[in-house]
């Protein structure tokens, strides 16, 4: 059982190029989340999904863009990278809403931003 | 602005002491609930306190939570080495939305 699985997990790009994270989760769960970490700053979550076909924004949405196409994969995209994306990205789940339980990670894609 | 706030933002101690953690937040909420990652790996759920709790226990950990001073606490017992992380506190906020917020962490350190 893979649970939450990231890819790539190690990225550069220069300013302007886009890229595309992959999140797969094989645990069935409704709900989807990308979180970035900064150093000082915890996580803050960028877009969120509850279910196939729907997305939701969060607190730091802005350059960038997710789909859930498929229950179970998330992708986040950045269509113009800059500089101040450089970031871990955290791919999380859960089985329902977060006021029922824990959230499940993957192990997370450092991206750096030239 | 962050929901949560961890604090100390980082500790040390010895094997075989006590580590206590605290967690403020600044709205109402339905759950609290406390996250570990080791250095470069993701987060993993360690506990999970509603809001009409007062106190839970997981083998050494016990947490508290406080509504009215809004502020919850971890403590670790008998730490080990192998406790070395960074600890977050993830609150949910009340009113219909489905996100978890973190705070910014407090670094544990255990020496041997």
């Amino acid at each position: 059982n893979a649970g939450v699985t990231q890819t790539p997990k190690f990225r550069v790009l220069k300013t302007g190029q886009s890229m595309t994270l992959l999140c797969a989760q094989d645990m069935n769960h409704e709900y989807m989340y990308w979180y970035r970490q900064d150093p000082g700053m915890g996580l803050r979550l960028i877009h969120y999904s509850v279910g196939e076909g729907t997305t939701a924004k969060g607190e730091v949405p802005d350059g960038y863009n997710v789909s859930r196409l498929k229950k179970q994969n998330f992708l986040l995209g950045l269509e113009s990278a800059a500089p101040s994306q450089t970031s871990v990205y955290f791919c999380a789940s859960s089985p329902g809403r977060v006021i029922a339980g824990e959230l499940f990670f993957g192990e997370g894609s450092r991206l750096t931003v030239l | 602005s962050q929901q949560g706030e961890e604090d100390p933002q980082a500790l040390s101690i010895q094997e075989g002491e006590n580590a206590t953690m605290n967690c403020s937040y600044k709205t109402s909420i339905n759950n609290l609930q406390w996250y570990r990652q080791n250095s470069g790996r993701g987060l993993v759920h360690l506990i999970l306190i509603r809001s009409n709790e007062r106190e839970k226990h997981s083998g050494r950990l016990r947490v508290t939570l406080d509504t009215s001073k809004k502020s919850s606490s971890l403590l670790i017992t008998a730490s080990r080495a192998a406790d070395t992380a960074s600890y977050f506190c993830a609150t949910d906020v009340s009113g219909g939305y489905n996100k978890l917020i973190f705070g910014a962490g407090t670094r544990l350190a255990v020496h041997p």
